[in-house]
């Protein structure tokens, strides 16, 4: 089946850790995208890469990283630079071209110890 | 800073019934239109997708796009108890590199 897989769906961070977010497509998509969702709001974009081993940052990049070294790969640093990490996180993959929609992977639900 | 509004909700309304949502945006650049459904806990699901000016049907959805009024709607028909939801408007703007702007979603809730 193809498919987004975002693991873990539950993430704890404990005071001063950095934590890592995978995010695994096998759609052949070209684009990975990480959002944050906080409750009651919309998504907002951390980082994306429309090839492999580039990326640009988001609107909300501060206190992430991202790496992206496989087409299939992206994963997510959340660093403990970042403040208020506790959120809901959405990996997100497109073919890149216009008007091509990003499908969503499950997500991982990141709380602090 | 590009925009994307809707109205937070909740809209209610009884099953059977035409649900009516709505979305403006403020970048009349904008390219590619997208609608998805959130339903509690989970990830968004693509609904609709338009960019043509007009109205495009899909089942019981018609999403409409009007760029000259910078608005675009997502009609529900026969809504179902199983429509309740968040349905987020998502927009690619002008010279965005494919990034989807996101309004912050209306909770609609479909009475049985």
């Amino acid at each position: 089946d193809g498919g987004i897989t975002q693991s873990p769906k539950y993430l704890f961070r404990k005071e001063g850790q950095n934590v890592t977010l995978s995010c695994e497509q096998n759609l052949n998509h070209d684009a990975m995208y990480w959002y944050r969702q906080d409750p009651g709001q919309g998504l907002r974009l951390i980082y994306y890469s429309q090839i492999v081993n580039d990326f640009q940052k988001g609107d909300i990049a501060e206190g992430y990283s991202v790496s992206r070294e496989k087409k299939e790969s992206f994963p997510l640093t959340v660093t403990s630079a970042q403040k208020n990490p506790t959120a809901f996180y959405l990996c997100a993959s497109s073919s890149g071209t216009v008007h091509q929609p990003q499908h969503f992977g499950d997500g991982t639900r990141l709380s602090i110890l | 800073q590009k925009e994307v509004e809707q109205n937070s909700g909740p809209l209610s309304v009884p099953e059977g019934a035409i649900a009516s949502l709505n979305c403006t945006y403020s970048d009349r650049g904008s390219q590619s239109f997208f609608w998805y459904r959130q339903y509690s806990g989970k990830s968004p699901e693509l609904i609709m997708f338009i960019y043509s000016n007009g109205d495009k049907e899909d089942g019981r959805f018609t999403a409409q796009l009007n760029k000259a009024s910078q608005y675009v709607s997502l009609l529900i028909r026969d809504s179902q108890p199983s429509d309740s939801a968040t349905y987020l408007c998502a927009v690619i703007s002008s010279g965005s590199a494919r990034q989807l702007t996101f309004g912050s979603g209306t909770q609609l809730t479909v009475l049985p």
